[in-house]
């Protein structure tokens, strides 16, 4: 069965450079999620989107943007990196905005920035 | 806000042996809990989810509002169970995000 996928799977950034990172998710699939999860830390709720708009914001900088576009993938844009967001980028993908829906992961992108 | 805690970072034991990862939560409602686990080099897979109340890979966890918690457990351990997991709430006021614990890497011993 085909799995949410995240490209690239690693990206090596210097500072105050600019990242994009991409998420496909699972096909019929309606909502995406992206975590952010720095070393040795859990997973943090970044954003999320249903149906092409903003569901939900968490802790997300500013210097960070998202969006889901038509064909349901999403993109993370990143601006003005720092060494700090050096963490392992998570995507997730659901049916449904809310109510109990699975929520499937992708394998992560690997982000250094230095 | 809504917290998860999950108090052992890292966790050994002998195959056969039984296995319990605690996990408490902080939320004056009603939340849904799950357990993720993930695998060396691989993605994070949802293990159990308390409204479905079944064994998945010989773990079950029951919730358990008076003491709020959602500690997973196994009789008896197998070397693939070893893993990081990772305990998750997610509350309707806050949409559909998940709010993860810190996580214990199981070591299951030979």
């Amino acid at each position: 069965a085909a799995g949410v996928i995240q490209s690239p799977r690693h990206l090596i950034k210097e500072k105050r450079e600019t990242a994009t990172l991409k998420c496909y998710p699972i096909p019929r699939h309606d909502t995406v999620y992206w975590y952010q999860q720095g070393p040795g830390q859990d997973p943090q709720f970044l954003i999320s989107f249903y149906e092409k708009m903003q569901s939900d914001k968490g802790s997300i900088p500013d210097r960070f943007s998202a969006q889901q576009f038509s064909d349901y993938h999403s993109e993370l844009n990143m601006s003005s990196l720092e060494l700090g967001d050096s963490a392992l980028y998570f995507c997730a993908s659901s049916l449904g905005r809310t109510g109990g829906y699975e929520q499937y992961f992708g394998p992560g992108t690997r982000l250094t920035v230095t | 806000a809504q917290r998860v805690t999950q108090p052992e970072k890292l966790l050994s034991v002998f195959k056969g042996a039984p296995v319990e990862l605690k996990c408490n939560y902080s939320y004056s409602g009603s939340p849904e809990l799950f357990w993720y686990v993930q695998y060396s080099r691989q993605r994070l897979q949802l293990l159990l989810r308390h409204i479905s109340r079944e064994s998945i890979k010989g773990f079950t966890a029951d919730l358990n509002k008076g003491e709020t918690s959602f500690h997973l457990k196994k009789p008896f351990a197998q070397e693939e169970d070893s893993a990081m997991y990772y305990c998750a709430l997610r509350v309707e006021t806050s949409g559909s995000r998940l709010t993860f614990g810190e996580g214990t890497q199981l070591t299951v011993n030979p």
